[in-house]
């Protein structure tokens, strides 16, 4: 098993341009999440998902929107990249029936935004 | 909103010694999760050991133990027998029982082990 990937690992953008990071894990988990990490500070959610289909909002979604059409894949996008938003980004997913939720994490995305 | 504290940003050991990591946190709830993961160089995030607020019994894994203090909101990490491999960042979070799709972060403790 690959267990969490992300794609891609690195990416710089310039003000005003979009894109989407993709999350896909192997492990069959219901919970996806989205988090960001900035120097300083632990991971803050941005956006998870209970299962394929739905998305809801986590502790700082502005400017970011998400979708969760397959299972498997859990998709983080930017519409209009503001330099706030450099951050290392890490998705997660989780296995509805571990009582303890435990979240398994990919190997994160460095994102620039000059 | 739950808070995670990680006091110390650097903490160092030599190899085969043992260190103590601290975390504390602030909740008004009685039931929850606490865990320690660990972050190398890779960033990837790695789940070091978990503990249920419910449990008075300190979890442990190998090498791994940690010191729970429900009524101090104290939860540490100690790492016995150091090794080099265990160079990383460590962080301390944070799983509300009600709203378990919450988890709260704090900024973490770099790591160095010393040969």
């Amino acid at each position: 098993n690959a267990g969490v990937t992300q794609t891609p690992k690195f990416r710089v953008l310039k003000t005003g341009q979009s894109m989407t990071l993709l999350c896909a894990q192997d492990m069959n988990h219901e919970y996806m999440y989205w988090y960001r990490q900035d120097p300083g500070m632990g991971l803050r959610l941005i956006h998870y998902s209970v299962g394929e289909g739905t998305t809801a909002k986590g502790e700082v979604p502005d400017g970011y929107n998400v979708s969760r059409l397959k299972k498997q894949n859990f998709l983080l996008g930017l519409e209009s990249a503001a330099p706030s938003q450099t951050s290392v980004y890490f998705c997660a997913s989780s296995w509805r029936g571990d009582f303890t939720d435990t979240q398994y994490f990919g190997p994160g995305t460095r994102l620039t935004v000059l | 909103a739950q808070t995670v504290t990680q006091s110390q940003p650097e903490m160092s050991v030599q190899e085969a010694e043992t260190v103590t990591l601290s975390c504390t946190y602030d909740t008004s709830e009685s039931d929850y999760y606490l865990f320690w993961y660990k972050q190398p160089p890779s960033r990837q995030m790695i789940l070091v050991i978990r503990q249920e607020a419910y449990k008075q019994q300190n979890a442990t894994e190998n090498r791994f133990s940690v010191n729970f203090q429900k009524a101090a909101k104290s939860f540490s990490l100690k790492i016995s027998d150091s090794q080099l491999g265990d160079a990383a960042m460590y962080f301390c979070a944070y799983r509300s029982l009600y709203n378990n799709n919450d988890m709260r972060f704090g900024a973490g403790t770099r790591l160095t082990v010393k040969p």
